[in-house]
């Protein structure tokens, strides 16, 4: 099926650093979701984005949705210990009875 | 956002074996959706259940290997049927909520089959 594509892969950062990721489709997407996976837990969704060119922030994450409806990014500011994790993003085309397209997830360790 | 709990939690099963996932949910809620984490890998959506019919399954998934019930607007099941090694993963129920329906996750039943 088809996988949105995320980048980095994975990334190993010093504490208190920013942080910046992404995902690019080929395909026109109406929702974009930002998710966090913890070891042993399910996703838990970050930021949710429904307008192209949107911009949305919750405490240190900020969060995109690509004017042309193709990609998005998450930045985290200021990244804390306990930002360690794997981030996904996913596309949505409708409304929730759409499925979600997932990214392969970018794998983020935070060294203190 | 809804309170979503998987049962069991995880599981350790023989090959040939059948194993039933319950997701149950706080609220009310149109549609469910149940997915599969391979080891290491991304989420890939095996099937979306209504209430009241049957559920539709994605390229890939098949009732037969995966029938799933959806008795009433809070619950579902899925069955992983006649497991082999390949079916170790991690399978998660969703739910959409909120005017754009986003879709929130349990957390999940991790199942190792030897």
């Amino acid at each position: 099926g088809q996988q949105l594509n995320q980048s980095p892969q994975s990334m190993f950062i010093q504490e208190g650093e920013d942080v910046s990721m992404n995902c690019t489709s080929s395909s026109i997407f109406n929702t974009w979701l930002w998710y966090k996976q913890d070891p042993g837990e399910g996703p838990v969704l970050l930021i949710a984005l429904y307008k192209a060119g949107e911009l949305t922030s919750n405490g240190r994450l900020t969060a995109q949705f690509g004017i042309t409806r193709k990609d998005s990014f998450l930045n985290i500011s200021a990244s804390i210990p306990s930002d360690v994790g794997i981030y996904f993003c996913a596309g949505q085309r409708q409304g929730g009875s759409e499925k979600l397209v997932f990214g392969k997830g970018t794998k983020l360790t935070v060294n203190p | 956002s809804a309170v979503i709990s998987q049962k069991p939690s995880r599981d350790i099963c023989q090959r040939g074996t059948s194993l039933t996932i319950q997701c149950q949910v706080d609220s009310q809620v149109t549609m469910m959706f149940w997915y599969r984490q391979q080891p290491g890998q991304s989420l890939t959506l095996i099937a979306t259940a209504n209430q009241g019919s049957e559920a539709t399954y994605e390229s890939g998934f098949v009732i037969d290997k995966f029938p799933i019930s959806r008795p009433n607007l809070t619950f579902s099941t899925l069955t992983v049927s006649n497991m082999s090694p390949e079916d170790s993963s991690i399978y998660l129920c969703s739910v959409g909520q909120g005017s754009g329906e986003t879709q929130y996750f349990g957390p999940g039943t991790r199942l190792l089959v030897l």
